[in-house]
């Protein structure tokens, strides 16, 4: 069973950059799924951020892609999303995702965490 | 950017009665690549419903789904306690996600 746990700061100031870590457990970040970003404004709707697969290859939502980069870590079998130039509206639970290729389903969600921006 | 949009927002029902959610989308989607998901407070999204119509694994057989083109409908046939939540459709095109904006579904 894929197990997924985000990481970071809490509260980042706005102008900086917001950077996640995602922990993945149970299975092998090489093994074949595509790994993801969503994030959920408090009491919104959500939102998908972007995704990579192992190899490197990634895809992001057109409205954030000037801001957002994803990268993967095989040897430590975690994927990081980084986001630039925050402001109040990128305050979000973010949750870190696995998705399965063949289906585009997100399959598995970490817990999320929730990022303000504030100073 | 295909847009979903999930009818009605809001859902009053009681335990026992039959529940009908509609996702409808701007353009016409895949049926392989239409989903559904649930969100209690609190708690991450769970996948119910893959490929428009195939359960996850561990979904009760009361949730089903059904559609395409444009239309897609969630059916819960008979509602349990744990099932009042918010439950949202997703699509996958052209390399990109996109989510309906929720429908409620809460205890009459």
């Amino acid at each position: 069973q894929v197990q997924l746990q985000e990481s970071g700061p809490g509260l980042v100031k706005p102008s900086e950059t917001l950077s996640l870590t995602c922990t993945v457990s149970g299975y092998s970040i090489s093994s074949g799924y595509y790994w993801g970003w969503i994030r959920q404004p408090p009491g919104k709707g959500l939102e998908w951020i972007g995704s990579i697969y192992h190899s490197g290859s990634t895809y992001y939502n057109p409205s954030l892609k000037s801001r957002v980069t994803i990268s993967v870590d095989t040897s430590k079998n975690q994927f990081s999303l980084k986001l630039s130039s925050v402001t109040a509206a990128d305050t979000a639970v973010y949750y870190c995702a696995s998705i399965v290729s063949g289906a585009a389903t997100i399959s598995n969600w970490g817990q999320g965490t929730l990022v303000t921006v504030s100073s | 950017e295909i847009v979903l949009t999930q009818s009605p927002g809001t859902l009053s029902l009681s335990p026992g009665e039959r529940a009908t959610l509609s996702c409808r989308a701007s353009q016409s989607v895949s049926s392989s690549y239409l989903a559904w998901y649930q969100q209690k407070p609190g708690q991450a999204p769970r996948l119910l419903i893959y490929g428009a119509s195939s359960r996850a694994t561990g979904i009760p057989d009361r949730f089903s789904g059904s559609g395409s083109g444009t239309d897609f409908t969630l059916t819960i046939s008979r509602l349990e306690p744990e099932d009042f939540a918010v439950y949202y459709c997703q699509q996958y095109g052209s390399s990109r996600y996109t989510f309906g904006q929720g429908t409620k579904l809460e205890i009459k």
